[in-house]
Parts: C-alpha cells; sequence; structure tokens
C-alpha cells in the first residue's frame, strides 16, 4: 500500500499573504490532484496534473498556482489568502489510465484559517 | 453546478438498524464511486460501479445504479458506530479530472 502526505496540516495566514501547502505520494501514480472541501459544498477540484511538469484547471483555480515538479509531489498555492477561502484542501492521486473507473486516493487534508 | 448530489444532508440511525443514502447525477457517466470520509479523515472510497452494473457489494454494503434515472443508493446493513462519517457520491467519465463530488450526507449511527 502507499500512503499520501500532506504538510502542514493546519495552515494559519494573514489575508493577503501567499501561502503554500505541500503534497507526497508514494504510490508512484501518474495523477494527483487538489481538492477544495468546505462544509455543505463536497470537494471541488483546483487542479490537477497527469505527469511530472503537467497542469490542468479544475473548476476553482482562481486564486491558486499549482506546481509540479516530481511525480511524488504536488504542491498548492494560494496567490492571496482571502477570508472568504478558509477550507480544507484535499489532495489526492491515481492511476494514469483512467478510463472513469479510476479510484482517487486521499491524504488526510490541510485545515486553512485566514485571520 | 453541481454534477453529483447525494439526496440528504443527514441522517441518523441505531446501531444495527439499516440506512440508504441516495445520490443523484447529471450528466452521462462511466461510473459511479461511493467515498466515506471520517472526521478529521480523507475521504477513502467504498465502492465503485460502473455504468454497465445495476449492483455491486462490499461486505454490508450495497450500492445500485440507475441509470434510467441517473440515480444511485448505497446501503449499509446492521450499522456500526464507527460507520459514522460523511458519505459522499461521486460521478466521473472517461475524462480524467472529471470525477465529480456531491455535497455529502452526514451519517450518525448511535450505541
Amino acid at each position: 500500500g502507499g500512503i499520501i502526505t500532506q504538510t502542514p496540516k493546519f495552515l494559519i495566514g494573514q489575508e493577503g499573504q501567499k501561502l503554500t501547502l505541500k503534497c507526497q505520494q508514494n504510490f508512484n501514480h501518474d495523477t494527483m490532484y487538489w481538492y477544495r472541501q468546505d462544509s455543505g459544498k463536497g470537494l471541488r477540484l483546483i487542479y490537477y496534473s497527469i505527469t511530472e511538469n503537467d497542469l490542468q484547471k479544475g473548476d476553482l483555480s482562481e486564486g491558486y498556482d499549482a506546481s509540479r515538479e516530481k511525480k511524488s509531489s504536488f504542491s498548492l498555492t494560494v496567490t492571496s489568502a482571502q477570508k472568504n477561502e478558509m477550507a480544507v484542501f484535499l489532495c489526492a492521486s491515481s492511476i494514469s489510465d483512467w478510463g472513469g473507473d479510476g479510484q482517487l486516493y486521499f491524504g488526510e487534508g490541510s485545515k486553512l484559517t485566514v485571520l | 453546478s453541481q454534477l453529483a448530489e447525494e439526496n440528504s444532508w443527514a441522517l441518523s440511525v441505531h446501531e444495527g438498524e439499516s440506512v440508504t443514502v441516495n445520490c443523484s447525477y447529471k450528466t452521462s457517466i462511466t461510473a459511479l464511486q461511493w467515498y466515506r470520509q471520517k472526521s478529521g479523515k480523507g475521504p477513502a472510497q467504498l465502492i465503485l460501479i460502473r455504468s454497465n452494473e445495476r449492483e455491486k457489494r462490499n461486505g454490508r454494503l450495497r450500492a445500485t445504479l440507475d441509470t434510467s434515472s441517473q440515480s444511485s443508493s448505497l446501503s449499509i446493513t446492521a450499522t456500526r458506530c464507527e460507520d459514522t462519517a460523511v458519505y459522499f457520491c461521486a460521478s466521473g467519465t472517461q475524462v480524467v479530472g472529471q470525477l465529480t463530488f456531491g455535497r455529502g450526507t452526514r451519517l450518525q449511527v448511535y450505541a
């Protein structure tokens, strides 16, 4: 089995600050994802990457940047933190041969608080 | 807009009872997945049911899929306190990045 590790688990920042979340996976999966989870709104896709150095925007990419410099890691940057984006950010990975029936493996999440 | 949606915000049952979570989706799908998220953890897949399947079982869990009504259900029999969690359905197409999650149903199982 493998594991997805997200750091930090809790991140507190000031409004307007640039903040970065990191994710590491040892499944050897090609595809990685960042989701945002707000209470009552389910999971919404921010960015995903199908291979090293590839980046694809999801529905919620505005205000975020992502970076995939290695196969095993995927970072997400909040470019200017706002109070209305306090949420839990979830990283996930999956096999590359998608076909619509792949399983996502999730990390435990990083909770962002903006003061 | 939500392309997958559970039909109940919250459910509560007593241990040993059965419970069903329903989900509706809005697009043609390749597969429908059910995930469970316990407090402080990431979601974990429970069952995947493909568009050409009508029912799938995994221990005490049973998922159904009705592509004509674009709906799915997840039933849990003989519930336990450790089944307390948020349950999500997720509809998927063949395109990577198009796995769409519903808002989730919060299930509380009481002793």
